[in-house]
This record gives structure tokens, C-alpha cells and sequence, in this order.
């Protein structure tokens, strides 16, 4: 069965501090891959997807960057993080079925920007 | 934007009563699906239901779909404790991206 992670599960960053967050997904091949981020009781906001390595598409402007160096790797990082950073990291990847993408997420990862 | 709003933002429910929460959507869709999460966690499928469908159910849930008023319903029947959670719309225009809704808050009462 597929299963996906994501680490850390909280991490607290002070303004300026670079970032890295890591996701992989296991028991499937080729996946699209994405990474949302959600504010405190809002919706999800898409930030990048990937449908192979090295392709990445960004949704929003904003001065974080995504990377996917291996098939079930999918890294979210910054250089310099802002406070409008903080929030709650999900990852997710699709299992692409006829007429149907439905997504998988992994267990997220709370970010706290101080 | 978000193409998905749901309505209401937030519902309090007894035990035992059913639930219902509307999505509207602005374009035209290949599918629209709806998630759960629980506090502090990721989103878990609940149901997809495809453009060309009307009406779906998967155990306690019932999902419309009415293409002409861009909206759809989600049904929760014989509401449980275990029910409490945010209820996500998402649609997808196409084949790579889902967009979501800013949820509904549905807490279920004992």
C-alpha cells in the first residue's frame, strides 16, 4: 500500500533562518506530487505540484521554492523565511485513476515563523 | 481565488441529527470531491462524484451534484462524535490540480 511522509511534524524557525521540509510517498511510482500550505481555519492555498524529478510548477509568487530530486521526493524550502510564513505544510501526491484524481495527504507539518 | 466556498463556515449539530453543508464552484469542472480533516491533521477522501453524475453515497454520506448551479451538497446521516471535523470541497478543472474550498466546521454535540 501507498503511504506518505512528511518531517518534520512542528518545527519553530526564526525570521531569516532558511527552511527545508521534506516529503516522500512509497508504494507507487511516478506520482504528481504537491504541496499546500493552510493558515489557522482557512482553506488550502496550493503552492507548487510536480508530475515528474525536476519539474515543478509554482502557483503563487512568494519566496519559497520547491525541488524533486528523486521520483517520491518532494522538498519545500526557503532561504530567508518571513513570519507570513508560518502555517500548517501539507504534501499530498494523486493516484491517477479514470476520471478521478483523488489526493492523498500526508500528516503535515506545523511551522511557527517567530 | 478559491474556486470552492462552502456554506456555512461553521455548524453545531446534536448526536444523531444529519448534517448537510453546500459547496459552490465558479468553472466548469471535470469532478468535484470532498475531504475531512480533523484537527491538526491532513485531509482523508471522502467521495468523488464525477460532472456527469447526480447524486452519490458511500455509507453515511450522500453527495449531489448540480452542474447548472455550480453547487453540491454533502450529507452526513445519523451525525457521530467521531464526525467533528472540517469538511473541504475540491474541483478539479482539469487533471493536475485540485482546488479547495475554505471548509465548514462541522462540530458534532454528545
Amino acid at each position: 500500500s501507498q503511504t506518505i511522509h512528511q518531517w518534520p511534524a512542528t518545527l519553530v524557525q526564526p525570521v531569516g533562518s532558511p527552511l527545508s521540509l521534506e516529503c516522500t510517498v512509497e508504494g507507487t511510482s511516478n506520482p504528481n506530487l504537491y504541496w499546500y500550505r493552510q493558515a489557522a481555519g482557512r482553506g488550502l492555498q496550493l503552492l507548487f505540484y510536480s508530475v515528474g524529478i525536476g519539474q515543478i510548477s509554482s502557483e503563487v509568487p512568494q519566496n519559497l521554492s520547491a525541488s524533486r530530486p528523486q521520483d517520491r521526493q518532494f522538498i519545500l524550502s526557503s532561504k530567508k523565511l518571513l513570519l507570513s510564513d508560518s502555517g500548517f505544510y501539507l504534501c499530498a501526491w494523486i493516484k491517477k485513476s479514470t476520471g478521478g484524481e483523488t489526493q492523498y495527504f500526508g500528516p503535515g507539518t506545523r511551522l511557527l515563523v517567530l | 481565488s478559491q474556486q470552492g466556498e462552502e456554506d456555512p463556515q461553521a455548524l453545531s449539530i446534536q448526536e444523531g441529527e444529519n448534517a448537510t453543508m453546500n459547496c459552490s464552484y465558479k468553472t466548469s469542472i471535470n469532478n468535484l470531491q470532498w475531504y475531512r480533516q480533523n484537527s491538526g491533521r491532513g485531509l482523508v477522501h471522502l467521495i468523488l462524484i464525477r460532472s456527469n453524475e447526480r447524486e452519490k453515497h458511500s455509507g453515511r454520506l450522500r453527495v449531489t451534484l448540480d452542474t447548472s448551479k455550480k453547487s453540491s451538497s454533502l450529507l452526513i446521516t445519523a451525525s457521530r462524535a467521531a464526525d467533528t471535523a472540517s469538511y473541504f470541497c475540491a474541483t478539479a478543472p482539469g487533471n493536475e490540480k485540485l482546488t479547495f474550498g475554505t471548509g465548514t466546521r462541522l462540530t458534532i454535540i454528545p
